[in-house]
Formats: structure tokens, sequence, C-alpha cells
């Protein structure tokens, strides 16, 4: 496996359903980033974290719940969702930035479907 | 925070023309702007950068400049291919936080 990996690819859920989203990256990179895209819509940053420690929730409701249990790895756990969580999730990777900005490297995403 | 405003949102050029994506940022701290193309089904790749201490930045067909006095930026694709089509994203850094423009969807005619 090589750059950012993410599974599953697609997800189709029910409200009241729990899933969780995975992500790896193969980069060596020590940041990682959870992004939601919606259509016709800006990508807006939900997580970050660095160097393992969460260090932005950006006004993320809490039916969002992320994990970084190491360096390589980044969840994203989902419960009770609503139709309008519907939208791609993508998973991105850099070095940890020291206030210059850091190349940011993405997986190809989930497909979420909220039913 | 910081915010994009990337135009145009749509974009169809005849194959060998050249395409041109502008995007103006509010915040002057940020400091690294890079650029996303982003085909169907897959997500966002990195397509080229530059920094603010940089004016023009040019790898292949592809150019990007900076003005940091107006705050804008803008992406030159040259000799357009079929290939090039495609959703394309400017962003803006500051520190960690990348800001995404909405997007521009360029569609090549052969």
């Amino acid at each position: 496996e090589t750059g950012v990996t993410q599974t599953p690819r697609h997800l189709v859920m029910g409200m009241t359903n729990k899933k969780s989203l995975k992500c790896e990256q193969h980069l060596g990179h020590n940041a990682m980033y959870w992004y939601k895209q919606s259509a016709k819509k800006p990508l807006e940053l939900m997580f970050v974290y660095s160097l393992e420690e969460r260090v932005e929730n950006n006004s993320v409701p809490s039916r969002f719940s992320p994990e970084c249990p190491n360096s390589s790895h980044l969840f994203l756990h989902l419960h009770t969702l609503q139709p309008e969580d519907s939208a791609l999730y993508l998973c991105a990777s850099s070095q940890a930035p020291e206030g210059a900005g850091y190349e940011q490297y993405f997986g190809p995403g989930t497909r979420l479907t909220v039913t | 925070g910081e915010n994009v405003e990337q135009h145009p949102s749509t974009l169809s050029v005849q194959e060998g023309d050249s395409a041109v994506i502008k995007c103006t940022y509010s915040d002057s701290a940020s400091n690294y702007f890079p650029w996303y193309k982003q085909e169907l089904g897959k997500g966002p790749q990195l397509i080229i950068d530059i920094r603010s201490n940089v004016g023009e930045k040019k790898d292949q067909r592809i150019a990007v400049t900076l003005n940091k006095t107006a705050k804008h930026f803008s992406l030159h694709i040259t000799e357009t291919q079929p290939e090039d089509s495609a959703v394309y994203f400017c962003a803006a850094i500051n520190d960690y936080k990348l800001s995404f423009g909405a997007g521009t969807t360029v569609t090549v005619r052969a």
C-alpha cells in the first residue's frame, strides 16, 4: 500500500447505526486530518491530529468522534447521524506543521449515505 | 478565519488552449497556497503549490502566480489536454489550517 488509504470506500447506514471510517497513511507523516466534502461546498476541515494529539475540533457535532491510536492510523466513529451528514469524507496526512504549512496528501475518501 | 474565493466555478476550453483559475484570500498571515486536482471517484491530488516568499512557480504545463499585496493567486494550465478535465481547488494555509475554494470544474473539449 502506498499513500493514504481509506476504508470502506462506500458506506450506507441508517440514522440509528454505529459505524467507523478508517484511514491509514504510508508516508511517514505525523499529522492527520478529517475533511467533509459536500456537493457544491468547499472542503470543510473537521479534525486535526498532530503527533497523535487532537489540535483542532472545528465545531463538529458530537455524533462524529475521531480517534488517532498512532501516527499512521485515524478513525472516525459515527453514531446517530442525520441525512445531511451524507457526504464524501476525506482523510489527509502531512508532516506536523511548525508554522510554515506543509503539503497535505489526501486519501480517496469514503462516500457516506445516511438513510 | 480565512476565506478563499475561487472563480470561475466552471470552465470549458478547447484542447490546446489555456485555462486560468483565480483565487482570492482574506487572511494576510496565510503563507502557503496549494492547488489540488480531483478526478471523479478520487481524493484531491496536490499538483502545484507556492509559498508566500515566491511570486511565480512553474511545473511543465502548469504555473501558479501569487500577488501577496492584492491577496490573490492564479493557476495557469497551458496546452490543455483531455486528461486535464477535473475539478480544481485552490487553498490557503495559515499554520496547519487549510481553507479551500469552492472548486472549478474544468472541461477540455476535444
